[in-house]
């Protein structure tokens, strides 16, 4: 089954670092979503992006929709402890039942206090 | 502040052994979906629902079974398990309109 490539698989930071992430797809999505899961919880949604290019904050965390519309970025700035967690990206595709997302794999977020 | 809530929160089968995972969500949302996480392949689709009596297949569904016989509940069916569902299973569910799909905390299920 098709799959987003996300990236890095894992990163090991210290409290008060930036942190970027990415996905990459072959294929185009019209939608980009950003989650981030706790241990033992579902994911919940961080960010939404509609349109090509475009840039959302949501506090410390940044996302934008690739303009080739295959990738898109998660930042966050200044890292707490409360950062861990497991972050992925989801995408839908274009024509594809709007509750149908494609999962990346994650990224494992450590922040050392 | 229900949402959506996944019954067991842990279960353990033996292999062939049946069961049913529930997902009950108290938004009145149209659409429900079942996810599987695996280590290192993100979440996968194993069914979703876009409405009562509606269900459709997603990527992974061989080995599960859905019905949708009212809009608050969706539960996934384990005929005869196997090792290889050993997973933590995540419902969601998403009303009209909304990007936001609201996920359960998950059932981790292991068949041995």
């Amino acid at each position: 089954g098709q799959q987003l490539n996300q990236s890095p698989q894992s990163m090991f930071i210290q409290e008060g670092e930036d942190v970027s992430m990415n996905c990459t797809s072959s294929s185009i999505f019209n939608t980009w979503l950003w989650y981030k899961q706790d241990p033992g919880e579902g994911p919940v949604l961080l960010i939404a992006l509609y349109k090509a290019g475009e840039l959302t904050s949501n506090g410390r965390l940044t996302a934008q929709f690739g303009i080739t519309r295959k990738d898109s970025f998660l930042n966050i700035s200044a890292s707490i402890p409360s950062d861990v967690g497991i972050y992925f990206c989801a995408g839908r595709l274009p024509g594809g039942a709007t509750n149908k997302l494609i999962f990346g794999t994650g990224t494992l977020l450590a922040v050392q206090p | 502040n229900a949402g959506v809530t996944q019954t067991p929160k842990f279960q353990v089968l033996k292999t062939g052994q049946s069961m049913t995972l529930q997902c009950a969500q108290d938004m009145n949302h149209e659409y429900m979906s079942w996810y599987r996480q695996d280590p290192g392949m993100g979440l996968r689709l194993i069914h979703y629902s876009v409405g009562a009596g509606i269900t459709d297949q997603g990527e992974v569904p061989n080995g599960y079974n859905v019905s949708r016989s009212t809009t608050e509940d969706f539960p996934l069916r384990l005929l005869s398990a196997a090792p290889s569902q050993t997973s933590v299973y995540f419902c969601a569910s998403k009303g009209p309109g909304q990007t936001e799909a609201f996920f359960g905390q998950g059932t981790r299920l292991t068949v041995v």
